[in-house]
């Protein structure tokens, strides 16, 4: 049973340019969230995808936007990056329940740093 | 505003010796509450989870104790071993603001053989 994978592991970019990870949920969920976590903190929500839809929205500027897809992998993109934008990104997913209480479960992350 | 937090950011003990990682809440809306271990280089693994209408959970060698008067969850682990080292987050849900996870800051688990 796979859980949540994340690629790339590692990535390096300059200011100004754009990025895209991908996420692949545990086999059985249907749900992805993405987290930031900048060092020594813990993750900050950014959205959620649920039915290739974003349900929920946590503060971060419309350049950070995404994609679920029928398989229900999705895709994190930052546009215009800037070197806050440096940190772990972190995928979870999740089984949407009646009650709605799932637990997510964390991929390893992709670390980026922008220059 | 709604936050989650830890009251120690570091804690070292001895292997064997029990451990107590702690975390207040500060919106009583919060129904569900997870703890959360990350090791160096990895993404969070999920240890145990806890609901509002429960004080207590156990685990393997873990227990999650909820306070609803004073807005306290703490983890407690028991016999603690060298592979417990890691930074250990609380999360919360309110289950009105849909999935979305509120971590606090971590604190770092430290076991000194």
């Amino acid at each position: 049973d796979a859980g949540v994978t994340q690629s790339p592991t590692h990535l390096i970019k300059t200011r100004g340019q754009q990025v895209t990870l991908r996420c692949s949920p545990k086999s059985g969920h249907d749900t992805v969230s993405w987290y930031q976590q900048a060092l020594g903190q813990g993750p900050q929500f950014i959205f959620q995808y649920y039915e290739e839809e974003e349900r929920q929205r946590g503060n971060f500027p419309d350049r950070f936007s995404g994609h679920q897809f029928p398989n229900y992998s999705s895709e994190l993109n930052v546009n215009a990056l800037l070197l806050g934008d440096s940190a772990l990104y972190l995928c979870a997913s999740s089984l949407e329940v009646a009650g709605g209480q799932e637990t997510q479960y964390f991929g390893p992350g992709t670390r980026l740093l922008v220059l | 505003g709604e936050s989650v937090g830890l009251h120690l950011p570091t804690l070292s003990v001895q292997e064997g010796d029990n451990s107590i990682i702690n975390c207040a809440y500060s919106n009583s809306a919060s129904d569900y509450f997870i703890w959360y271990k990350q090791e160096s280089g990895k993404g969070p693994q999920f240890i145990i989870d806890i609901r509002s209408n429960m004080d207590k959970r156990q685990g393997q060698r873990v227990t999650v104790l909820l306070n609803k008067t004073v807005k306290h969850l703490s983890l407690q682990i028991a016999a603690t071993q060298p592979g417990d080292s890691a930074v250990y987050f609380c999360a919360e849900k309110i289950e009105t603001s849909g999935s979305r996870l509120t971590f606090g800051e971590g604190t770092q688990l430290t076991v000194n053989p």
